[in-house]
């Protein structure tokens, strides 16, 4: 596609329950990277994957939140037992190579509401 | 640690009204600084950058100067216009280039005709 897809767009859940978020990167990226955006934070690092390297997985907040990046592609991030405090914007990243100083190019976020 | 923290919003101009958007940041080494910009409904995208002391980035009237004396990298326009209502992030990638964009809380501007 054109750009970085994300999907659902909106997801309402109740607390405790599993959810999946999708990202499409742009085709030919290497980098991809999760953001978490909450009202008056900012955003939030949460995992960052670079071609067949192991993932950094430094800013994951807790074990209930995991992802994972099939076939160097498609990234899901999954949170279990969900929490009030998980209610944010989840945004997907994807740069060509990761490198520094690369330009990222944004999804446009799949907003969650754990109630 | 690495942190960038940058003004508190909102920011509400009138039309063709100057902006500054303060910037500043804590950063081992010599850090990448970035501006990204969130229209309403849109994906953040890059606004400009630069990658060492001294540098200037600018695009679409923007402007930010990365001034090492006082780690700062303030955005500026001369002249805002409606269509400059976003909200913007200030951004950082350490020296070493192995920890992803380190993110501002950011700022939303409100431009008013």
């Amino acid at each position: 596609g054109a750009g970085v897809s994300q999907s659902p767009s909106n997801k309402v859940t109740e607390k405790g329950k599993d959810v999946e978020l999708r990202c499409d990167p742009i085709s030919g990226h290497t980098a991809l990277y999760w953001y978490r955006q909450s009202l008056g934070q900012g955003l939030e690092f949460l995992i960052y994957f670079q071609g067949n390297s192991a993932p950094d997985k430094s800013g994951l907040p807790s074990d209930r939140f995991s992802a994972e990046r099939t076939g160097g592609s498609v990234s899901t991030l999954t949170i279990q037992r969900t929490q009030q405090e998980d209610s944010a914007v989840y945004l997907c990243a994807s740069s060509f190579a990761g490198t520094t100083n690369e330009k990222l190019f944004f999804g446009s976020g799949t907003q969650l509401s754990v109630l | 640690g690495n942190s960038v923290t940058q003004m508190e919003g909102p920011v509400t101009l009138s039309e063709e009204a100057f902006l500054t958007i303060n910037c500043t940041y804590t950063a081992t080494g010599y850090p990448s600084l970035f501006w990204y910009v969130q229209y309403p409904g849109e994906g953040l995208q890059l606004l400009l950058k630069a990658t060492k002391a001294d540098d200037k980035g600018s695009n679409k009237g923007f402007e930010a100067t990365y001034r090492k004396e006082t780690t700062s990298f303030h955005l500026e326009k001369g002249s805002v216009q409606v269509s400059d209502s976003a909200v913007y992030f200030c951004a950082l990638i350490p020296f070493s280039g192995n920890t992803p964009l380190v993110f501002g809380k950011g700022t939303r501007l409100s431009v008013i005709a």
